[in-house]
């Protein structure tokens, strides 16, 4: 069966301070990825994802980037974290046209 | 894609359906109606979809009426880990799908 992993589950960070979120999957290959952010009391928001090894597409513009440096690893970066980044940090995975499913996050805290 | 309404809230009692209803007035013909729930600080976990035809799985049943134009979620006896937010969302299908996942509709299992 197929299982999503991302890490760190809890994140605080500075302000001006780079970022790192992993997310990786597993019992499949080729997945397309996705990186959403949730904000508190608010819905999801798409902000990048992957059909392929290194095919990135951003949905909004901002502070943030992401690489898919491995089939199944979806990274997203800064490197300067604003207070406004702070939120819930979501990657999920889903086969060509198939259902998304996600991974159990990452609290992303900037102070 | 299509948007959706949905409540903001509903209450329902431990060990009774709950009935959660979603609006989807745009939908066009290749859509799809998803549904998803989060319990708190968790990532969103799928729950069932459908294109015309009712369903059921061993979580939920989802119905969808003949234009296709709402649907409703029922889970047959709630439980006090139902409580969660569920989000109704439409896609189509095939290759990348955007989904857009709006405030969902807060569901309170009540003892």
């Amino acid at each position: 069966s197929q299982t999503i992993h991302q890490w760190p589950a809890t994140l605080v960070q500075p302000v001006g301070s780079p970022l790192s979120l992993e997310c990786t999957v597993e019992g499949t290959s080729n997945p397309n990825l996705y990186w959403y952010r949730q904000a508190a009391g608010r819905g999801l928001q798409l902000l990048f994802y992957s059909v392929g090894i290194g095919q990135i597409s951003s949905e909004v513009p901002q502070n943030l980037s992401a690489s898919r440096p491995q089939d199944r690893q979806f990274i997203l970066s800064s490197k300067k974290l604003l207070l406004s980044d702070s939120g819930f940090y979501l990657c999920a995975w889903s086969s060509t046209g198939g259902t998304q499913y996600f991974g159990p996050g990452t609290r992303l805290l900037v102070l | 894609d299509a948007k959706t309404t949905q409540p903001t809230s509903m209450d329902c009692a431990e060990g009774r359906a709950a009935n959660l209803p979603c609006n989807h007035s745009t939908i066009s013909g290749n859509e799809y109606v998803y549904w998803y729930r989060q319990i708190h600080s968790q990532g969103p976990q799928y729950i069932i979809h459908g294109l015309k035809n009712n369903e059921t799985n061993e979580m939920a049943s989802l119905i969808i009426t003949e234009d296709r134009k709402s649907s409703t979620l029922i889970l047959p006896h709630a439980t006090l880990r139902d409580t969660a937010v569920y989000y109704c969302i439409v896609r189509g299908v095939g290759g990348y799908q955007k989904v857009t996942f709006g405030i969902g509709t807060k569901l309170q299992v009540i003892p």
